[in-house]
């Protein structure tokens, strides 16, 4: 069964860094075509594709808040980490991870995680 | 890049057939058979429903189908019933060859079963 899980703050302040972590079972990170990606969704408004990293390493962020994000994976550990720098509240959203398979599509979604940017 | 385009929502009668549009580019959905879309109930994560167009994953009903022309994708579902009202997702790739595009997600829209 293949599962993944997002971990991190659910409040984080204006300008401080978030780093959420997602932490998955029944795949490999080093199998060819994976992927782990992130994606997240504001209250009440659409998905919106985040970041992206392969099992070999190939990482695409999307364009309007690349400046901000870095994504990395631990494939010893099952996790692939997201930070996010110079929050705002505009970035209040929930925060899913999602296997990304044969550069096609996001075949298993993790529960999401609501993160909050308020002072 | 810009979200795909899709209607704010659809409805349809228990039994009948609806169809979602996904409007694109001709640098994503026309450029590749890449189109996946995504079914959201309220308070839950997304479920992927269909992949590369028209291919349907283990599991999901055969009422749920795929299709695309030029820069429009479709999503069909016959026989409606009352567990499909949810929220709809498409989403294309862009920006390059296969190993190199991005994801881009439509608008969602909104199917009410009446």
């Amino acid at each position: 069964q293949i599962t993944l899980k997002e971990s991190g703050p659910t409040l984080v302040k204006p300008t401080q860094t978030l780093t959420l972590t997602c932490t998955f079972s029944g795949f490999s990170l080093s199998t060819s075509a994976v992927g782990v990606g992130w994606i997240r969704q504001p209250p009440g408004k659409a998905l919106e594709w985040v970041a992206l990293i392969y099992w070999n390493d190939n990482i695409r962020y999307t364009s309007f808040l690349k400046s901000r994000l870095t994504i990395t994976k631990d494939t010893s550990k099952n996790q692939v980490v997201l930070t996010m720098t110079d929050m705002d509240p505009v970035d209040t959203a929930t925060y899913y991870c999602a296997r990304h398979k044969q550069y096609t599509h996001f075949d298993v979604w993790g529960r999401g995680t609501l993160v909050t940017v308020s002072s | 890049q810009s979200a795909l385009t899709q209607p704010a929502s659809v409805s349809g009668s228990p039994g009948q057939s609806i169809t979602i549009s996904c409007t694109g580019t001709s640098s994503d959905i026309g450029s590749n058979n890449l189109v996946s879309w995504y079914q959201q109930h309220p308070g839950k994560a997304p479920k992927f429903m269909i992949y590369e167009v028209n291919k349907r994953p283990s599991g999901v009903s055969n009422r749920f189908s795929g299709s695309k022309s030029g820069n429009t994708a479709s999503l069909t579902i016959s026989g409606l019933q009352g567990e499909d009202e949810a929220d709809y997702y498409c989403c294309s790739y862009a920006g390059g060859s296969y190993v190199d595009s991005s994801p881009l997600f439509g608008g969602g829209t909104k199917l009410t079963v009446l």
